[in-house]
């Protein structure tokens, strides 16, 4: 049973680099597609982008100039970056994992880390 | 990108209710599509994927169906639980999308 848990800071400044890391436990690094996904105050889901174990990645092309998505084998951890933030991208960040091939859907979660854009 | 659109964006409904709801993909994607319950202050949860089938542990009130750009989710007799938003999501191409979601609420 995978268990992801997010952590980061919650408040941003405008124009700076949003950074969050998810912590993997229970599961194999190498058996899943590492990704994000966000959901501003109020609104629906948005996918961000994934990491594979390989290094591959793949990313929203309505963040993808701003956006580095990092996987850290050692620690079980992979990592967000988004720069230049405004206050669009005020969300609740959630990790989750998909097995990849068509299972393509988001079996496990993390709880999501609120992070505020706000100078 | 496809775009995931569904209808309606809140249904009120009682208990015991039979409900069904519905996602329509702006191209076909077979059958990658999957439902997600969400309740506030909490992460989705999956219910079905593949269109049709139950992710392990979830209540068999709960069905999905369709195929190509229209699908539905189908709850047999609403229970307490079940009052919660309903997403779905295709993962037929990237970028990976979600519909706007359905709120389900208690009439």
């Amino acid at each position: 049973q995978v268990q992801l848990q997010e952590s980061g800071p919650g408040l941003v400044k405008p124009s700076e680099t949003l950074s969050l890391t998810c912590t993997v436990s229970g599961g194999s690094i190498s058996s899943y597609y590492w990704s994000w996904i966000r959901q501003p105050p109020g609104q629906g889901l948005e996918w961000i982008g994934y990491v594979y174990f390989s290094g591959s990645t793949d990313y929203n092309p309505s963040v993808k100039s701003r956006v580095t998505i990092s996987l850290d084998t050692s620690k079980k951890q992979y990592s967000l970056k988004l720069t230049a933030v405004t206050a669009a991208d005020t969300a609740v960040y959630y990790c989750a994992s998909f097995s990849g091939g068509y299972r393509n859907y988001f079996d496990y979660w993390g709880r999501g880390i609120l992070v505020t854009v706000s100078p | 990108d496809i775009q995931m659109t569904q209808s309606p964006s809140t249904l009120s409904a009682y208990v015991g209710d039979g409900v069904t709801f519905t996602c329509r993909a702006s191209q076909s994607i077979s059958i990658w599509l999957a439902w997600f319950q969400q309740k506030p202050g909490r992460a989705p949860k999956l219910l079905i994927y593949d269109t049709s089938k139950l992710q392990s542990g979830v209540p068999s009130r709960f069905s999905g169906s369709g195929s190509g750009t229209e699908f539905t989710l189908t709850i047999s007799s609403l229970q307490p639980d079940d009052f919660a938003t309903y997403y779905c999501q295709q993962y037929n191409n990237s970028p990976f999308t979600f519909g706007g979601g359905t709120k389900v609420e208690i009439k």
